[in-house]
């Protein structure tokens, strides 16, 4: 069975910073490329990020460029979310999503239950 | 950068046809996925690829894509299928995965 489990997510103050993690298992983790995507109180889906197999593609959302970090550790079975200079407007659900494989990014066949991020003071 | 735009809301009779709208410029030219989250629940991948099917999605769900809107089709809906709804494309202009807005469907 295909399971995703995050992490680290909690209560951070304005221009904090945060690291998420999610855990796969039940599938081959480096043959598979992953998504964050988050999705603020009340509101709809927002992707954030995108890693490809390998490290070999990364790519970010406009609203979070240069202020987060995908990472990825094969060996571990693990992706990674490091967050900095966090704002009210990043509260959010953040979930891991595992593409289904195909060329393109997106169409997500598995997701974790995500992990709560709340800024505030 | 690349918007998706769907009718925030849909109301349908149990048994009755529902079709979902998401518009894009020359949507038809890309792949449009749809993705269903239920209160308090993680999404789910419904149809990708404008038509295919995962194997847990019912053939009561189907889709298609032309010109400047993909549509969703849930044919013989249920309560069940009350959720909001989310299309899905690749921007490979900005290099960005896009979401549409969603749109809740409500069976009557």
């Amino acid at each position: 069975e295909v399971q995703l489990v995050e992490s680290g997510g909690g209560l951070v103050q304005p221009g904090g910073s945060l690291r998420l993690s999610c855990v796969g298992s039940g599938f081959t983790f480096n043959a598979y490329q992953l998504n964050w995507v988050r999705q603020a109180p009340g509101k709809g889906l927002e992707w954030i990020s995108y890693i490809g197999r390998r490290d070999e593609t990364i790519f970010y959302a406009d609203s979070v460029k240069g202020r987060f970090t995908i990472s990825r550790d094969d060996a571990k079975k693990s992706l990674y979310l490091q967050m900095n200079g966090l704002s009210g407007e990043d509260t959010a659900v953040y979930y891991c999503a595992r593409d289904r494989g195909s060329d393109d990014p997106g169409s997500s066949n598995y997701w974790g239950q995500g992990t709560l991020v709340t800024v505030s003071s | 950068s690349y918007v998706l735009t769907q009718p925030p809301s849909v109301s349908v009779a149990p048994g009755q046809t529902a079709r979902l709208t998401c518009g894009g410029n020359t949507i038809g030219s890309k792949r449009v996925h749809w993705y269903r989250q239920k209160s308090g629940q993680a999404p789910v991948l419904v149809v990708y690829d404008d038509r295919a099917r995962p194997s847990w999605t019912p053939e009561r769900f189907s889709g298609s894509n032309s010109g400047n809107t993909a549509t969703l089709i849930i044919s013989g809906v249920e309560a069940g299928d009350e959720a909001d709804y989310y299309c899905q494309v690749w921007d490979s202009s900005s290099d960005h995965v896009v979401f549409g807005g969603g749109t809740r469907l409500t069976v009557l």
